[in-house]
This record gives C-alpha cells, sequence and structure tokens, in this order.
C-alpha cells in the first residue's frame, strides 16, 4: 500500500540549532524523495530531493539522507535561522499503475531566535 | 513564463452549488495534479492526470471530477459543493517520472457556506 508517516509534527529548535524531520514510507514507493517546504499562506516549494541509487545529498545547509533498508528519509537542517520557520512535507513517489506522489502530514518548524 | 497559474484566486459558494477551477502551465509538463490542504494537514492527492486525455483518482476524488482535453489545462470541477470542501486547493505539475519536481500553483481558497 501507499503509506508516509513523518515524524515529528511539530519542532522548535534555537536559532543555530539542527533540526531533523523523519518520513517513512511503504514498500511500493518509486525512487524519488523529496522534501518541500511551504511558508505561511505560500505554495509548497521543492528545497531538496534524492534517488534511491544515492546514500546522501547536501545543499548548503541543507542535507537529505536515505536508508532504503528501513524504508525512511530524513531532512537536516544545521545552523537554523528565523527564515527556516516553515512547515516541512516530505512527498515519496509510488508507482501505482501511473505515478502520484503522497505527502506527508508536515512538521511545523519554528527557529527561534 | 508563468509557471503553474490557477483561476480564481478565491470563492465563495452555497451548499449545492456548482464550480470549476481551473489550472494552467506552460512548461510543457506532462504530469498534472489537484490536491486539496486542509488546516494542520498535508496535501492529500484528489486526481491526478499522466498525460492529455488522461485522468486518475487519487486519494480523496469522491465529489470531485476532473479533466485534461488540452495538455496545458487540469480542471477540477464540484458539481454540488459542500461544506466539507471547504479547503485551500492546489494544482502541480511536474515532467515525467520517477523523478520530477513538482511546480505548483498559487491555490485557491475555497469557502463553501
Amino acid at each position: 500500500g501507499e503509506n508516509v508517516e513523518q515524524h515529528p509534527s511539530t519542532l522548535s529548535v534555537q536559532e543555530g540549532d539542527s533540526a531533523v524531520i523523519k518520513c517513512t514510507y511503504s514498500d511500493s514507493a518509486s525512487n524519488y524523495f523529496p522534501w518541500y517546504k511551504q511558508e505561511l499562506g505560500k505554495r509548497p516549494q521543492l528545497i531538496i530531493d534524492i534517488r534511491s541509487n544515492v546514500g546522501e545529498k547536501k545543499d548548503q545547509r541543507i542535507a537529505v539522507t536515505l536508508n532504503k533498508t528501513a524504508k525512511h528519509f530524513s531532512l537536516h537542517i544545521t545552523e537554523t535561522q528565523p527564515e527556516d520557520s516553515a512547515v516541512y512535507f516530505c512527498a515519496p513517489k509510488y508507482n501505482t499503475g501511473g505515478f502520484k506522489t503522497i505527502f506527508g502530514a508536515g512538521t511545523r518548524l519554528f527557529v527561534k531566535a | 513564463n508563468a509557471g503553474v497559474t490557477q483561476t480564481p484566486k478565491f470563492r465563495v459558494l452555497k451548499t449545492g452549488q456548482s464550480m470549476t477551477l481551473l489550472c494552467a502551465q506552460d512548461m510543457n509538463h506532462e504530469y498534472m495534479y489537484w490536491y486539496r490542504q486542509d488546516p494542520g494537514m498535508g496535501l492529500r492527492l484528489i486526481h491526478y492526470s499522466v498525460g492529455e486525455g488522461t485522468t486518475a483518482k487519487g486519494e480523496v476524488p469522491d465529489g470531485y471530477n476532473v479533466s485534461r482535453l488540452k495538455k496545458q489545462n487540469f480542471l477540477l470541477g464540484l458539481e454540488s459543493a459542500a461544506p466539507s470542501q471547504t479547503s485551500v486547493y492546489f494544482c502541480a505539475s511536474s515532467t515525467l517520472p520517477p523523478e520530477g519536481e513538482q511546480f505548483f500553483g498559487p491555490g485557491t481558497r475555497l469557502t463553501v457556506l
């Protein structure tokens, strides 16, 4: 089946600290694992993604790690800043008679200055 | 390029009324999606399309219909609106899977009284 679980649902950190958000997916997920950021009142936008043939990918302060055996991938934000405050969604693609994306429920990140 | 656009931005309906939401993209993407986002929840897939002339059901298709007569347009219809359909609706498009960043429209805020 298609199942996506995201934890935690809310995360509060002090500016400069690191934040980690985890996403667990089920067997029928395909090979593409993205993370989207949604600021208040705005549309979701891709911030980083990873393919299944790669274990880790970094882009400045943001990184994504993939554990295919355990079926989860994680978003890591280092040196957090107030502008990182937003809702973050994992969105693995599932191939069930046509590719579709299933979004996690989201993690609301608060970065306190 | 305008990217993904949605019409209208806001709409208030009475129970039982019908309406159509229009999504247009100018990126020549094959895949298009309709999501709804309720407060404190993630994005739930309503319907999607893998190409011109095709449609498929997502997680929450009941009460909605879609059409993809032209590659660049994806229409979402509500035949008889209900208060439970009060939500923010996002349209998205992407290149061919299994990879493919989703590009979102700005959203349509729909209230059903």
